[in-house]
């Protein structure tokens, strides 16, 4: 039974627009959602988080959308660079266990 | 500040053999977390860890699979009788008492 998922395998935007990536959860319990961006051969870089009793964090290119009634979560990188390109990982915990749980990810190409 | 280190990066491994991998958290961390990722697939979580203790070892496979954290030196996750299928890529992440992880860059397991 898979808690998140991550249904776009693939994402391919252009240098300069807007990428928006999607998670959904069913796990009533998670509290706290973060995003990671994977190289190959390297391990998940920690992007940016939100609680669940926010519904926006913001930092810098990267903003993390929650809405808690859909259980959906979607992080929009703008504007896009031909650097972002790598693989996203949404993660979701319950604050009391730490454990995370991963989506599959989404693999992200900006073309220059 | 180094990052979490991981050693080795790759192993090989024959069938039967033990398999160990070390994980030194960041300066001031005193939560380890081992993940493994399967090819395709996103990262599952195995083990969480403090010093002396074991926290949570919910995903962790009942056996051959050990995992420990002393009180001095690196975490150590230790696979004995090693399987084709243990062949994976086995991330340690460290994190002070918030909930972000900052994951190393993982060890590739390749049992032959």
């Amino acid at each position: 039974d898979q808690q998140v998922k991550q249904n776009s395998p693939s994402l391919s935007v252009q240098e300069g627009r807007i990428s928006i990536l999607n998670c959904d959860y069913t796990n009533s319990m998670f509290d706290y959602f973060l995003w990671y961006k994977k190289y190959p051969a390297e391990g998940p870089t920690f992007l940016i988080s939100i609680s669940s009793i926010k519904d926006k964090n913001e930092d810098g290119r990267f903003t993390v959308f929650l809405n808690k009634s859909a259980k959906h979560l979607s992080l929009h990188i703008v504007p896009s660079q031909p650097g972002d390109s790598a693989v996203y990982f949404c993660a979701a915990t319950d604050t009391g266990r730490r454990a995370l749980t991963f989506g599959s990810g989404t693999r992200l190409q900006v073309q220059p | 500040n180094a990052g979490v280190m991981q050693n080795p990066r790759h192993l090989v491994r024959r069938r039967g053999q033990e398999a160990r991998l070390r994980c030194s958290p960041m300066k001031g961390h005193s939560h380890v977390y081992w993940y493994r990722q399967l090819p395709e697939e996103g990262l599952k979580f195995m083990v969480y860890l403090q010093k002396e203790n074991i926290i949570d070892e919910s995903g962790m496979p009942k056996e051959r699979f050990s995992a420990e954290f002393p009180k001095e030196g690196p975490s150590i996750l230790r696979i004995q009788q090693v399987v084709r299928g243990d062949s994976a890529a086995y991330f340690c992440a460290s994190s002070p008492p918030s909930e972000t992880q900052y994951f190393g860059p993982g060890t590739r397991l390749l049992v032959l």
